[in-house]
């Protein structure tokens, strides 16, 4: 059973373009958690999503961030119009239901903006 | 505002030491705490898991406890290995139990 994938694992953006960043889930695993990591800081949630839904964003920035988990597909976190202080490792986390304490990490997709 | 907070933030010791690792948070409502392991670029994988019924969870060398009342919890390690090297994440769960707050983090290094 392949674990948390996230792709691509590295990726390089110049200011003002948008970055793409993408999540599969463990297979049977319907709810997905967004982190941000930036450098010298702890891991900070952005979004839960469940198929289809967002449940709390709490943590998303107000503007230039989305995140999407479409009924068919990977999790996608969008970042529009990328900033130096967006350069962080960005974690996708899974769990199989409603309940969160099995969420299962991937290995993070790493941003640099130059 | 619920903050978790990790001290120290390095430490290094010889292979065969026992240590300990704290976390403290501010809020006591924190529902439950997790330990979590990271190593360099690589993603995290769970250690242990108190609920907040619970004051103290064992795995193997690892044994972490839980003191909701003082808002503190933490890791011990027996018998510290080298491939225990890695960086340990405390984090605490909010009552929606939708997401984690983690602290920043010990970065453990065990010399042989």
């Amino acid at each position: 059973n392949a674990g948390v994938m996230q792709n691509p694992r590295h990726l390089v953006r110049r200011r003002g373009q948008e970055a793409r960043l993408r999540c599969s889930p463990m297979k049977g695993h319907s709810h997905v958690y967004w982190y941000r990591q930036l450098p010298e800081e702890g891991l900070k949630f952005m979004v839960y999503l469940q198929k289809e839904n967002i449940i709390d964003e709490s943590g998303m920035p107000k503007e230039r961030f989305s995140a999407e988990f479409p009924k068919e597909g990977p999790s996608i976190l969008r970042i529009q119009q990328v900033v130096r202080g967006d350069s962080a490792a960005y974690f996708c986390a899974s769990s199989p239901s409603g309940t969160p304490y099995e969420q299962y990490f991937g290995p993070g997709t790493r941003l640099t903006v130059t | 505002k619920q903050e978790v907070t990790q001290i120290p933030a390095a430490l290094s010791v010889p292979e065969g030491e026992n240590l300990v690792l704290n976390c403290s948070f501010t809020d006591s409502a924190i529902y439950n705490l997790q330990w979590f392991r990271q190593d360099p670029g690589k993603g995290l994988t769970s250690l242990l898991l108190i609920q907040s019924s619970q004051r103290e969870q064992t795995s193997g060398r690892l044994n972490a406890s839980l003191d909701k009342s003082s808002g503190r919890s933490t890791l011990y390690i027996a018998a510290s290995q080298p491939g225990d090297s890695a960086t340990y994440l405390c984090a605490g769960w909010n009552q929606a139990g939708t997401a984690l707050i983690f602290g920043k983090g010990t970065t453990l290094s065990v010399s042989s």
